[in-house]
């Protein structure tokens, strides 16, 4: 079974408006780490956001914010205000296991983004 | 956040000849590295885990005689690949995180796109 899973091979958003990228994971281990990371054209892996599993809040940093609902194992990326800037390969990730434990992180396939003016 | 970086950004080389891929954490110290890589359109595999002053830790199916990982001080790992083919021609990066944050990211290098004849 997939660990991770993005099921939207692409998508596309007009600027400024904001756009939920999803992702699911599977897990046993009460204890692990979602992640979002960005990745241009360039290459460079950018990191987003980040959603421990016993956090209590959902994860926000600017315009990004993660939609964690720990009973569905999903941990949705929602971008707002999206900007041209934003067209890329966005890749979610697990850590599975506490961080104490472990660094690996498994890849979902990602998601290509496309903001349109 | 913490920076990684890795050199050479770009490689040619023929095929049978080795290759060696430099990441360096710039301003922390890692114990522990992480190699991945990626494929056109695809996602990231995790290669193997680089242990600083012990052996490497390799995922199942990748072949450690040929992708050669030494992690000989805290700040620098190195993957070389020996006697490559085209076949492994791709894009590889490689992690770290920094364990003086409290935050659990983990940061990656830019990435080395290596192109065999």
């Amino acid at each position: 079974a997939q660990k991770i899973t993005q099921t939207q091979p692409g998508m596309f958003v007009q600027e400024k408006e904001a756009v939920t990228l999803d992702c699911t994971y599977d897990t046993s281990d009460p204890s692990y780490g979602l992640f979002w990371y960005k990745q241009p054209s360039s290459g460079e892996m950018i990191f987003l956001i980040y959603q421990g599993s016993y956090d209590q809040q959902n994860a926000t940093e600017g315009r990004y914010s993660l939609n964690f609902q720990k009973a569905r194992k999903s941990a949705n990326l929602v971008i707002s205000a999206s900007q041209l800037g934003d067209s890329a390969m966005y890749f979610c990730a697990m850590r599975e296991g506490p961080s104490y434990n472990t660094d690996k992180l498994i890849f979902g396939t990602g998601t290509r983004l496309q903001v349109f003016p | 956040g913490a920076v990684v970086s890795q050199h050479p950004s770009r490689v040619i080389c023929k095929s049978g000849t080795s290759v060696k891929i430099e990441c360096r954490s710039l301003d922390f110290q890692a114990t522990t590295m992480f190699w991945y890589r990626q494929f056109p359109k695809k996602s990231l595999m995790l290669m193997a885990t680089s242990n600083e002053g012990s052996k490497a830790t390799y995922e199942q199916g990748v072949e450690k005689d040929k992708f050669l990982i030494n992690h000989a001080s805290l700040t620098l790992s190195t993957l070389t690949v020996t006697s490559a083919h085209p076949e492994d021609s791709s894009f590889y990066i490689c992690s770290a995180r920094d364990p003086g944050l409290a935050e659990e990211t983990q940061y990656f290098g830019p990435g080395t796109r290596l192109l065999v004849l």
